[in-house]
């Protein structure tokens, strides 16, 4: 069964860590892996897509890496700030799965000042 | 302004009572999901459809009906046959190219309440 995990389910940083949070999914026959962010009650936001020739992608202070052969993707923040508090979510979609998203359960993220 | 607009934002339902939650995108996507999203957790894919009057069921489409007759709108029926419907309920839509897998786009969103 294909499946998404991510740990951990909360963090609490003070302003300025750099933080790193962790995706596993299984099976490597992957097309790509997403990272979104997700306000209370709102919608999704796509923060970065990695296809699965890739190695990492990076946004600002953001960058992802996906290692296909450990099942392994980590989003790392540089100098977190409090707008960054939020609830981030990893969705994998495999070959043969079309456009299909599976989503781990995310890790709510907050950085107080 | 380009987006994905989803209505009610909020949507209360009485027992036995079918409903139906608006998902419109003006991005001029082919592709159309809806995910339902429970606290906790993350979401979990209902229904897609890659072209109009075309779609496929997901993981947890029991209980549920769409329709696709338009390219910009893809609006899903909450029937009384959803056990336990309330939830979290986002559209999302994205290109949707043939053997490509592309960002999703999402709504904002609809809170189904069953009172």
């Amino acid at each position: 069964k294909q499946e998404v995990t991510q740990i951990p389910a909360a963090l609490s940083v003070p302003e300025g860590e750099n933080l790193v949070l962790n995706c596993s999914f299984t099976d490597s026959a992957i097309y790509n892996l997403q990272w979104f962010r997700q306000d209370p009650g709102k919608g999704l936001t796509s923060l970065l897509l990695i296809q699965s020739s890739q190695r990492e992608q990076t946004s600002g202070r953001l960058n992802a890496s996906l290692d296909k052969s450990s099942g392994r993707s980590t989003l790392y923040i540089a100098a977190s700030q409090p707008g960054d508090s939020a609830t981030y979510l990893c969705a994998v979609s495999w070959i043969g799965g079309y456009n299909k998203l599976i989503f781990g359960a995310g890790t709510r993220l907050a950085v107080h000042p | 302004d380009g987006g994905i607009t989803q209505s009610p934002k909020y949507l209360f339902r009485k027992e036995g009572q079918n409903v139906t939650l608006s998902c419109e995108q003006n991005l001029n996507h082919d592709a159309m999901y809806w995910y339902r999203q429970d606290p906790g957790q993350g979401l979990r894919l209902i229904y897609y459809s890659q072209i109009v009057n075309d779609f496929q069921k997901g993981d947890i489409a029991e209980g549920y009906s769409v329709s696709r007759e338009k390219k910009e709108s893809f609006p899903l029926t909450v029937t009384s046959a959803q056990k336990n419907p309330t939830a979290f309920y986002l559209c999302a839509s994205s290109i949707g190219l043939a053997g490509y897998t592309d960002t999703q786009y999402f709504g904002p969103g609809t809170r189904l309440t069953v009172l």
